[in-house]
C-alpha cells in the first residue's frame, strides 16, 4: 500500500515562531488532507488539498502532487496550535485514507 | 448546528466481550466514517457508510462491523474483543464523504 511519511516527528517552538511540516507519499494520490488533533484528542480537518495552495488564517498548505509531497505552514504560532498534525492521502476511486504518523508540535508561551 | 456526537465517551470491557459504539452525525450529513487510533498503529480507517450502505472498508478483520440507520446515525460493533482493540475510536461526518469531515470527540475503549 501507499506509504506516508511526516517530518519532523516532533517540534518545539516558542510562541510567535513559524514552522513548516512536511508530508511525503510514495505514490500518486487523488486526495490529501491535513488534520490537527488537540491535546484532548479532538481531530479537526484543516485542509482538503490534492494539489495547489490554500490558506486559512495563519495556516497554509501546499501540495505538489507530481513530486509527491505536501507542506503545512504555521506562521506566528500560538500555544493553541499545540497538538499533533496528521496528513492523510487516498488513491481515489474509493475513500480509503492512509495516515502518516503525525508531527507532534508543542508551542511554549 | 450541533456537532458530531459519540457515545459512550469511555468504555471498559474484558477480552471476549463485544461492544457497540454510536455516532450521531451533523444534521444533513449522509456520510459517516469510522477510525481507530492506537499508539502502535496510529490512525487507521475502519469503514465509511453513506445512505445506509457501507461504501468503503479499511483493512480490519470481520470482528469489526458497522451499520447506518435511515437518520444517518451509525453504530460500529466489535465482537470477541482483544487487548489490541483498546483504542480511541473516532467517527466523522460529511455531506458526501469526499470533502471536509467533521470529527466527534471519540470513544476511548479499554479492553482488559
Amino acid at each position: 500500500g501507499i506509504q506516508v511519511e511526516q517530518s519532523p516527528p516532533d517540534l518545539i517552538l516558542q510562541e510567535g515562531a513559524n514552522s513548516t511540516l512536511r508530508c511525503n507519499f510514495s505514490d500518486s494520490v487523488n486526495n490529501l488532507q491535513w488534520f490537527h488533533q488537540n491535546p484532548w484528542g479532538q481531530l479537526i480537518n484543516l485542509f482538503y488539498i490534492p494539489s495547489g495552495t490554500k490558506q486559512n488564517g495563519r495556516l497554509s498548505a501546499t501540495t505538489v502532487a507530481t513530486e509527491r509531497y505536501s507542506l503545512l505552514y504555521i506562521s506566528s504560532s500560538q500555544t493553541t496550535d499545540s497538538g499533533v498534525y496528521f496528513c492523510a492521502v487516498d488513491r481515489g476511486g474509493s475513500y480509503i485514507p492512509t495516515f502518516g504518523r503525525g508531527t507532534s508540535l508543542i508551542v511554549h508561551p | 448546528k450541533a456537532g458530531v456526537t459519540q457515545t459512550p465517551r469511555y468504555l471498559i470491557k474484558t477480552r471476549g466481550q463485544q461492544v457497540t459504539l454510536s455516532c450521531s452525525p451533523i444534521s444533513g450529513h449522509r456520510s459517516v466514517s469510522w477510525y481507530q487510533q492506537t499508539p502502535g498503529q496510529g490512525l487507521q480507517f475502519l469503514f465509511e457508510y453513506f445512505s445506509e450502505t457501507q461504501r468503503n472498508k479499511g483493512n480490519f478483520p470481520g470482528r469489526f462491523s458497522g451499520r447506518q440507520f435511515s437518520n444517518s446515525r451509525s453504530e460500529m460493533n466489535v465482537s470477541t474483543l482483544e487487548l489490541g482493540d483498546s483504542a480511541l475510536y473516532l467517527c466523522a461526518s460529511s455531506s458526501r464523504g469526499d470533502e471536509t469531515q467533521y470529527f466527534g470527540p471519540g470513544t476511548r475503549l479499554l479492553v482488559l
